[in-house]
């Protein structure tokens, strides 16, 4: 059974600093994985998509790289602004059987951006 | 209106009651899902949709029944529920369940079960 792991649960961090925040997963067979964002109470916004034969994909301040043989992800902030606060999930999506794809979720690290 | 709502956003009922959660979407895509986030717990995924034919059931308690009359509206009927069944219900969609394909998430309902 696929697990997903963030580290750290959660971050503070100064305005300005560039930030990584991990993703590990214990099955290597997957299909892609997505970064998402989710604010206090509210639903889950996609950052970044990578495809399984992708190594990295690239959105504005955000990079986000994967090595699926190790089994790890990080999602790379530049010039971390308050409104960058958030909690960051990562999900991998594997083969669950009869035409199933599922997307596996960590719980999330929780970012603050203090000013 | 773009995207995909959820209605309503908060709700509150006790352990007796019937209440129904709704989700709609404006994204053309075949495919729609229902999760369940609790406190300190990765979201989990509860129903899977495609051209409103459920594909997948992780197990989850018959309290929850979910509906799709068609592609764009997804319901999750909810009768005796327990306390711990309070959470964050997210609904998404995406084109179809292939591994490809981007889900796209609502804002949302935050249940409590008194």
């Amino acid at each position: 059974k696929q697990e997903v792991t963030q580290i750290p649960a959660a971050l503070s961090v100064p305005e300005g600093e560039n930030l990584v925040l991990n993703c590990s997963f214990t099955d290597s067979a997957i299909y892609n994985l997505q970064w998402f964002r989710q604010d206090p109470g509210k639903g889950l916004t996609s950052l970044l998509l990578i495809q399984s034969s992708q190594r990295e994909q690239t959105s504005g301040r955000l990079n986000a790289s994967l090595d699926k043989s190790s089994g790890r992800s990080t999602l790379y902030i530049a010039a971390s602004q308050p409104g960058d606060s958030a909690t960051y999930l990562c999900a991998v999506r594997g083969y669950s059987g009869a035409g199933s794809y599922q997307l596996t979720f960590g719980k999330g690290t929780k970012l603050s951006v203090i000013p | 209106e773009t995207g995909v709502t959820q209605t309503p956003r908060h709700l509150v009922m006790g352990m007796t009651n019937k209440k129904s959660l709704k989700c709609e979407q404006h994204l053309g895509h075949n495919a729609m899902y229902w999760y369940k986030q609790s406190a300190k717990k990765p979201l989990e995924l509860m129903f899977v949709y495609n051209f409103k034919e459920q594909t997948e059931n992780n197990s989850v308690p018959s309290r929850f029944s979910p509906e799709c009359p068609n592609s764009s509206h997804l319901f999750l009927h909810l009768h005796t529920l327990q306390p711990e069944d309070s959470a964050l219900y997210l609904c998404a969609s995406s084109q179809d369940p292939a591994s490809y394909n981007e889900q796209f998430f609502g804002p949302g309902t935050r249940l409590t079960v008194l």
